[in-house]
């Protein structure tokens, strides 16, 4: 059962900013928004999680809508390093323990 | 050490032959999870530990699986008999808590079924 929709792919020019969209119409008001990615031949690596504000840190940005249905990760300034495969997650923050990875959004940055 | 460790990151092993993947998790995590992910594949949750115990291991394929954790440390996944369907990447990650914080990954184990 998909709990988010991301497009399948997304191309971004080195330098500019990359938005990557997340549909999540069903989430819960205990669920949290989780952003992983995973560069090609590695683990996935934590990006950056929101309830319903946005949060900044040094990877990136997320973007919450105020009905929490949708939301953006903004990777300010993309660089070649940051092609990669996205993972957008919806979970409870206490109780839960799995990471459910659909798809996720393969970006990659041409310079 | 500073992250999770996964040992060895290739194997390549004959049909038929049972292969121990191992992973060392961060120092003072107490929840260990185990992922599987298929050539050009999401990530398949296999099973996890909370200390050393295991309350899900619904995402184990086969009986054919097994995993254990001692010491709230190292944790072992075995696979008998293996299968070429078996050829896949396995991901260990571990975290401080359950749901809390974020998972870390280890770098995975490459496995090859010939």
């Amino acid at each position: 059962d998909a709990k988010t929709t991301q497009p399948t792919s997304m191309d971004c020019a080195e330098g500019r900013a990359a938005n990557l969209p997340c549909n999540h119409s069903t989430i819960s008001g205990n669920e949290y928004v989780y952003w992983y990615r995973q560069i090609h031949s590695q683990g996935p690596q934590y990006i950056i999680h929101g309830l319903k504000n946005n949060e900044t840190n040094e990877m990136a940005s997320l973007i919450i809508t105020e009905d929490r249905k949708s939301s953006t990760l903004i990777l300010p300034h993309a660089t070649l390093r940051d092609t990669a495969v996205y993972y957008c997650i919806v979970r409870v923050l206490l109780g839960d323990y799995k990471l459910s990875f659909g798809a996720g959004t393969t970006v990659t940055v041409r310079a | 050490g500073a992250g999770v460790s996964q040992s060895p990151s290739n194997k390549v092993t004959e049909k038929g032959k049972d292969v121990e993947l191992r992973c060392d998790p961060i120092s003072g995590h107490t929840a260990l999870y185990w992922y599987r992910q298929r050539l050009g594949q999401g990530l398949e949750f296999l099973i996890y530990f909370q200390g050393n115990s295991a309350p899900d291991k619904s995402g184990l394929p086969s009986d054919r699986f097994s995993a254990e954790r001692t010491g709230e440390s190292v944790s072992t996944l075995t696979i008998q008999r293996t299968q070429q369907e078996d050829s896949a990447v396995y991901l260990c990650a571990s975290s401080f808590t359950t749901g809390g914080t974020e998972a870390f990954f280890g770098q995975g184990t490459r496995l090859t079924v010939v």
